[in-house]
């Protein structure tokens, strides 16, 4: 069975400061995916950012990256220049398929940003 | 570019009634998946289809819950029995059968509540 791990329930940075959100997990797959979810209050989940295990270079979107340490299982999410709209219930998940073709996901990080 | 849409967006009942939801998933998306999510959790699989087929079903999957895709585009998801355990946000995610087929875009949810 796979699992992801997030180990921070919640965050807090202030504006426009640098925060990285923690993950780690588990899968006897070689080839696999993982991804960064956000969660805004009662609105709906958004893709953040995705790595596919078999790149070596980490991910990159605007002010998100990760920093992707394989050996280590290690898939932690970077955020610079926090912003108030990035508030939010962060998810790590994972794609692993080998017949398990749903995300398995983390139990979420909540971040807060203080102005 | 419509997103996934989901009806209703609140759902309360009463013990033992049954509810159906209903997914739309992104046009032309050939993946669906059902995930449920409960308060200060990640989201959990439940079941997932290829076009009309349905390819895959977790053990949350009591045999009260039943999902059906008929012409492979919408997906209704129905629960039989209502317990106030199935309590809980229902979440709809879809995506391509080819490149970046990983990648799932979520609805924004039922919210079911079972008095």
């Amino acid at each position: 069975a796979q699992t992801v791990t997030q180990s921070q329930p919640e965050m807090s940075v202030q504006e426009a400061e640098t925060v990285t959100l923690s993950c780690t997990y588990d899968t006897s797959e070689s080839d696999y995916y993982l991804f960064w979810y956000k969660q805004p209050p009662s609105r709906q989940m958004i893709l953040v950012i995705r790595q596919e295990a078999y790149k070596q270079q980490n991910a990159t979107e605007n002010r998100f990256s990760v920093n992707f340490q394989k050996a280590a299982k290690s898939f932690s999410l970077k955020i610079s220049d926090s912003q108030l709209g990035d508030a939010a219930m962060y998810f790590c998940a994972l794609y692993s398929g080998g017949g398990a073709d749903g995300l398995t996901f983390g139990k979420g990080t909540h971040l807060i940003i203080q102005p | 570019d419509t997103g996934v849409s989901q009806n209703p967006r609140h759902k309360i009942t009463k013990r033992g009634q049954n509810v159906t939801f209903r997914c739309d998933p992104i046009s032309e998306h050939n993946r669906l998946y059902w995930y449920r999510q409960t308060l200060g959790q990640g989201p959990e699989f439940l079941t997932y289809f290829q076009n009309e087929a349905q390819l895959e079903k977790s053990r949350l999957l009591s045999d009260r819950f039943s999902a059906e895709r008929p012409k492979g585009s919408f997906s209704t998801l129905e629960i039989q029995r209502t317990e106030q355990g199935d309590s809980a946000m229902y979440l709809c995610a879809s995506s391509p059968s080819t490149v970046f087929r990983e990648t799932q875009y979520f609805g924004p949810g039922t919210r079911l509540l079972v008095l």
